[in-house]
């Protein structure tokens, strides 16, 4: 079974701090994805990488950077966060997807609130 | 950019029901995906498909890609189906390479006794 699993389910931290939400997967996948959720807008792609230290901006980059030093672990960085960033945030990974049908797997999620 | 369109945004039926839940797009797509997300967040994959339909137990997924329109069945319905329902699409491109998938908002579906 493919686990991915991400460092916190719940996660509580101050504005202007830095904070680090981890992604590790356990199956060699060469892609992996990190989202958020939000109430009326649905997952939203932030960044995705298809390679160790490869990395691509998604839908809504601003705010975040991300770090691929090894294949099994995708990190999301909020370099100073802000309330706006408060949300469920949802890490998945697939193979490397020459054929059109990958699945990705996701994380149980990390709820941040940002106060 | 696809726009990913699901209907409706609510359904609570009785258990039993034969339920449908709707999912338009705006763009040509390689695959779409239907997932299904329980109270707490984990989300898991029901189907992928490309064309046609696929059945697993009560769950059945169709395609048109000429219409642009998925739809995700459930027969017999009950309580336990209760959850959200995603459809989510990744866009047809050229050369291969990972993308991300573009989601709709998500049906929240409600079964009851």
């Amino acid at each position: 079974d493919v686990k991915v699993t991400q460092s916190s389910r719940y996660l509580v931290k101050r504005t202007g701090e830095k904070v680090f939400l981890e992604c590790v997967q356990d199956m060699d996948h060469e892609n992996m994805f990190w989202y958020r959720q939000d109430p009326g807008l649905g997952l939203r792609l932030i960044y995705f990488s298809y390679d160790v230290k490869m990395k691509e901006k998604g839908d809504i980059p601003e705010g975040y950077s991300v770090s691929r030093e090894k294949k099994e672990r995708f990190s999301l960085i909020l370099e100073s966060a802000s309330t706006n960033q408060t949300s469920m945030y949802l890490c998945a990974s697939s193979l490397w997807d020459f054929e059109p049908t990958d699945t990705q797997y996701f994380g149980p999620g990390t709820r941040l609130t940002v106060l | 950019k696809n726009e990913v369109e699901q209907s409706p945004q609510n359904l609570t039926a009785q258990e039993g029901e034969f339920i449908t839940i709707n999912c338009s797009y705006s763009v040509g797509i390689s695959a779409l995906h239907w997932l299904q997300q329980h109270p707490g967040g984990g989300i898991v994959s029901l189907f992928m498909l490309s064309s046609g339909k696929k059945k697993h137990g009560r769950l059945i997924a169709t395609i048109n890609i000429q219409e642009k329109h998925s739809s995700l069945h459930i027969t017999a319905s009950h309580p336990r189906d209760s959850a959200v329902y995603i459809c989510a699409v990744r866009s047809r491109r050229f050369g291969g390479g990972a993308d991300g998938l573009t989601f709709g908002k998500g049906t929240h579906l409600i079964i009851q006794p």
